[in-house]
This record gives C-alpha cells, structure tokens and sequence, in this order.
C-alpha cells in the first residue's frame, strides 16, 4: 500500500487565520481525496483533488473556504481559510491506490485542528 | 445519493466473544465495500473490503458478508482481543476510484 504523510499532525489557531495542510504520498497515484471528520463523527468528503486542474468540490463545500492544490501525482494541500471554530475537526486525505489489480482507498493520519 | 446505515453504535465484548456490525446502503449501484479500523488520533486503517462479485471474504479473524439483494453487508470479528478496541466504519461506493460513503461509525470495546 501506499506511504500518506501529513503536515502538520496538529494545530491550534485562532479565529480568522488559515492553515494549509500537506498531503505526500511515497508513490504516484491517479486519485486524492481530503475528507473532514468533525469531533466524534464520520468521514465527509470535501473534495477530489485533480492533478493539474481544478478540484471537484462536494455539496457544501467551497473552493474559497477550502482551496486545494495538486500540483503533481504525489501531492496535494487543503487550506482551511478564515476559519471559525466550527472548522475544529480532523482533516484527512486519501488515495486511490491500485493493489493486485483492484482500487483501494487509503487514508493518511490525518490533521487535527482546534480553532479557537 | 448513496446513503449508509450502521449499526450498533457502541458494542461491548468480552474478550474471546465475537462482535457483528451490520451496514445497509441505498444505491444499489455500488460495488465496493470496505471496512476501516480507526484506533484513537490515528487515521481510518483498511481492514478488508468486499467486491459485490463474492459474497463473503475472510481474512483471519475477520471476515465481511454482502447481500446485494438486500443491500445490506456485515463485518464479523471472531476471539476479539483488547487490541480490537476501535470504532469501525463502513463504506460504500461504485469503485475504489471514487468518494467514500461512509456508515456513522461503531465503537468496539473489548475488556479483558
């Protein structure tokens, strides 16, 4: 399986401020999710990440909120921008990885982040 | 748009016992199946998946059941250990390609 790092593990911010947060992959990979899982819930996809394009952004999710990035295909950035408290959740990404010929998803560590 | 169901919430076992979460989804047009082990400030681990082409799959003690008719699919743990404690989540999809539907989670405690 695919190595999925993130930067930072962790954040404490203040109200207003933004945050990227880094996604590397150790491989190339064809697909990148970011996720938000807020405190003691499920996993809600924010976006899929396109390499060399504009992110697919899902219902209630915006591009301005929530810019992301994909320069190559080992990596992507989501900024939480202006954020509120409301925006304290975990930040996950994920990939799609081609194991033994069948697609899996992946995920990294993820993010936690406490607006304050 | 795909919707999952899961349940229990919380389960609670006693070390050696097995331990049965049920999922159910809506779209009958999805294909793929997988389970994750998140364990605390951790991310979601990939414990197995099903293909909607099999019916059960097993992997050691673990072991995912689909009915497609149903819509309906099964993670079933035998001799849980403590290690075991974590909430799990379900998922479903057309393809591993694509965004994840996930289940609203199960905690697992295991006591010794």
């Amino acid at each position: 399986s695919a190595v999925i790092s993130q930067k930072p593990s962790r954040d404490i911010c203040q109200r207003g401020t933004s945050l990227t947060i880094q996604c590397q992959v150790d491989s190339q990979v064809t697909m990148m999710f970011w996720y938000r899982q807020q405190p003691g819930q499920s996993l809600t996809l924010i976006a899929t990440a396109n390499q060399g394009s504009e992110a697919t952004y899902e219902s209630g999710f915006v591009i301005d909120k929530f810019p992301i990035s994909r320069p190559n295909l080992t990596f992507s950035t989501l900024t939480v921008s202006n954020m509120s408290p409301e925006d304290s959740s975990i930040y996950l990404c994920s990939v799609a990885w081609r194991d033994r010929g069948r697609e899996t998803q992946y995920f990294g560590p993820g993010t936690r982040l406490l607006v304050l | 748009g795909e919707n999952v169901e899961q349940h229990p919430s919380t389960l609670s076992v006693q070390e050696g016992d097995s331990a049965v979460i049920k999922c159910t989804y809506s779209d009958s047009a999805s294909n793929y199946f997988p389970w994750y082990k998140q364990e605390l400030g951790k991310g979601p681990q990939l414990i197995i998946d099903i293909r909607s082409n099999v019916g059960e799959k097993k992997d050691q003690r673990i072991a995912v059941t689909l009915n497609k008719t149903a819509k309906h699919f099964s993670l079933h743990i035998t001799e849980t250990q403590p290690e075991d404690s974590a909430v799990y989540f379900c998922a479903a999809t057309l393809t591993g390609f694509q965004k994840l539907v996930f289940g609203t989670g199960t905690r697992l405690l295991v006591s010794p």
